[in-house]
C-alpha cells in the first residue's frame, strides 16, 4: 500500500507569515496532487505535478515535486485568513484512476 | 453549470436503520468514486466506478455497505444496517478519467452522517 503522510498534521500561524507543508511517501508516484477542503465542502483541486523536481505557483503558493517523485512541498507566502483549510496531497495508487489521499495538514490563518 | 449534488446532506439515524446516501456525478464524466472522511482515518476511497461499472470495492469496510450506479446521471451508496461507526462525512466525486492518476476529481459537498 502506498502512503503518504503529511507534516505537520496542525499549523495555526498569524496573517502575514509563511508556511511550509510537506507531503512525503517510501514509493515513487507517477504524479501528485494537492487539494484544500474548506469547513464543510468537499476537497478542490489546487495542482498536479508530473515531473521530478517540477515547480508550479499558484499566487502565493508554490508547490514542489521531490526530484524522486516521492515527495512534494507546498509553500504559501504570507499567509492570508482565506488559506485556512485542509490541505491534502493524493496520489495514483494501483492503476487507474484511484486515488490515495495524504493525512491532510489543518491550516489556521488568524488576523 | 452543476457540479457534483449530493444528498441529504445531513442524515440522522439510530443504529440498525437502512440508510441511502444518493449522488449525482457531473454530466459527461466516466469515473464516480466514494469516499468516507472521519477524524481517525481521513479520507478514505470505498469504490469507484468506471462507465456505471465498479471497478473496484476493496475499500468497503463490510458487507453492511453497498454501491450502485444503475445510470451515467446517479449513485447511491447503502449502509444496512448502520452502526454507530459508520459516523461519518460521506463524499461523492467524479472526473472524465482521460490523465488516468493526474485526472482531477470533483467532489461534492458531502453527506454528514450521524448514527446514533
Amino acid at each position: 500500500t502506498q502512503l503518504l503522510e503529511q507534516s505537520p498534521q496542525f499549523l495555526s500561524i498569524q496573517e502575514g507569515e509563511n508556511l511550509t507543508v510537506y507531503c512525503n511517501s517510501s514509493s515513487v508516484f507517477s504524479s501528485l496532487q494537492w487539494y484544500r477542503q474548506e469547513p464543510g465542502e468537499g476537497p478542490v483541486l489546487l495542482v498536479t505535478v508530473v515531473t521530478g523536481g517540477e515547480v508550479k505557483k499558484l499566487k502565493r503558493l508554490t508547490f514542489q515535486f521531490g526530484d524522486a517523485r516521492k515527495d512534494s512541498s507546498l509553500h504559501i507566502t504570507a499567509a492570508q485568513p482565506g488559506d485556512t483549510g485542509l490541505y491534502l496531497c493524493a496520489g495514483p495508487t494501483g492503476g487507474g484512476n484511484k486515488l490515495t489521499f495524504g493525512t491532510g495538514t489543518q491550516l489556521k490563518v488568524e488576523l | 453549470d452543476a457540479g457534483v449534488i449530493q444528498s441529504p446532506r445531513h442524515e440522522v439515524t439510530e443504529m440498525g436503520q437502512e440508510v441511502t446516501l444518493r449522488c449525482k456525478p457531473i454530466s459527461g464524466h466516466d469515473y464516480l468514486f466514494w469516499y468516507r472522511q472521519t477524524m481517525m482515518r481521513g479520507l478514505e476511497l470505498l469504490i469507484y466506478f468506471n462507465n456505471n461499472v465498479p471497478i473496484d470495492d476493496s475499500g468497503m469496510p463490510e458487507d453492511r455497505f453497498s454501491a450502485k450506479m444503475p445510470n451515467a446521471s446517479f449513485s447511491t451508496l447503502k449502509i444496512q444496517p448502520s452502526e454507530p461507526r459508520d459516523s461519518a462525512v460521506y463524499f461523492c466525486a467524479s472526473s472524465w478519467g482521460t490523465s488516468g492518476g493526474a485526472d482531477t476529481q470533483y467532489f461534492g459537498p458531502g453527506t454528514r452522517l450521524t448514527v446514533l
